[in-house]
């Protein structure tokens, strides 16, 4: 069975700092790689896919990694913001979408 | 980027009364969506697939007679929680399946659906 680990829980950064967020699963038979972005009693935002066959994606300050041999996925961002703080979600699709449990991100001015 | 809506955003019930929750794909097509439940501090948990035209196909331990999913056309899907009770009361997100571009199966959410029941 498919499981989905994300480290750290929550973290707490000054602005202006890079950061890495990380995710973890333990079946590589994966279709895809997703980040998502939930405000609090919110939706969510698709950030990054990373198909199965890639190994990275980038969007603006925002840049993901998939090592599917490892089993793990990193999401970097560069030049931390306060309007970057939200909970991050990383999901891998096998038929279904495996959620982790998210990793609450805080920006300090 | 493909924009998924729910209505309503947040609803208010009394206990043993019925509630419809839906989700419209605004500019894109979803042969299939996805309800979701999500509780606190937890991973969002998969309630049940829709299929366009057919049976919805439900999650273990989800119960079909209480979580009723219709998914009528291609843009629209609905859920209706039957004879709520408090225990309902949840955060329910809806997404929908876009695979335009060949075979990225990307799925979009909605804004999500807080139901209180009381």
């Amino acid at each position: 069975k498919q499981e989905v680990t994300q480290i750290p829980a929550a973290l707490s950064v000054p602005e202006g700092e890079n950061l890495v967020l990380n995710c973890s699963f333990t079946d590589s038979a994966i279709y895809n790689l997703q980040w998502f972005r939930q405000d609090p009693g919110k939706g969510l935002t698709s950030l990054l896919l990373i198909q199965s066959s890639q190994r990275e994606q980038t969007s603006g300050r925002l840049n993901a990694s998939l090592d599917k041999s490892s089993g793990r996925s990193t999401l970097y961002i560069a030049a931390s913001q306060p309007g970057d703080s939200a909970t991050y979600l990383c999901a891998v699709k096998e038929g279904n979408l495996i959620f982790g449990k998210g990793t609450k991100l805080s920006v300090k001015p | 980027g493909a924009v998924v809506s729910q209505h309503p955003s947040r609803v208010i019930c009394k206990s043993g009364t019925s509630v419809k929750i839906e989700c419209r794909s605004l500019d894109f097509q979803a042969t299939t969506m996805f309800w979701y439940r999500q509780f606190p501090k937890k991973s969002l948990m998969l309630m049940a697939t829709s299929n366009e035209g057919s049976k919805a196909t439900y999650e273990q331990g989800v119960e079909k007679d209480k979580f009723l999913i219709n998914h009528a056309s291609l843009t629209l899907s609905t859920l209706t929680v039957t004879s709520a009770h408090p225990e309902d009361s949840s955060f329910y997100i809806c997404s929908a399946e876009s695979t335009s571009g060949g075979s990225s199966y990307e799925q979009y959410f909605g804004p999500g659906t807080r139901l209180t029941v009381t």
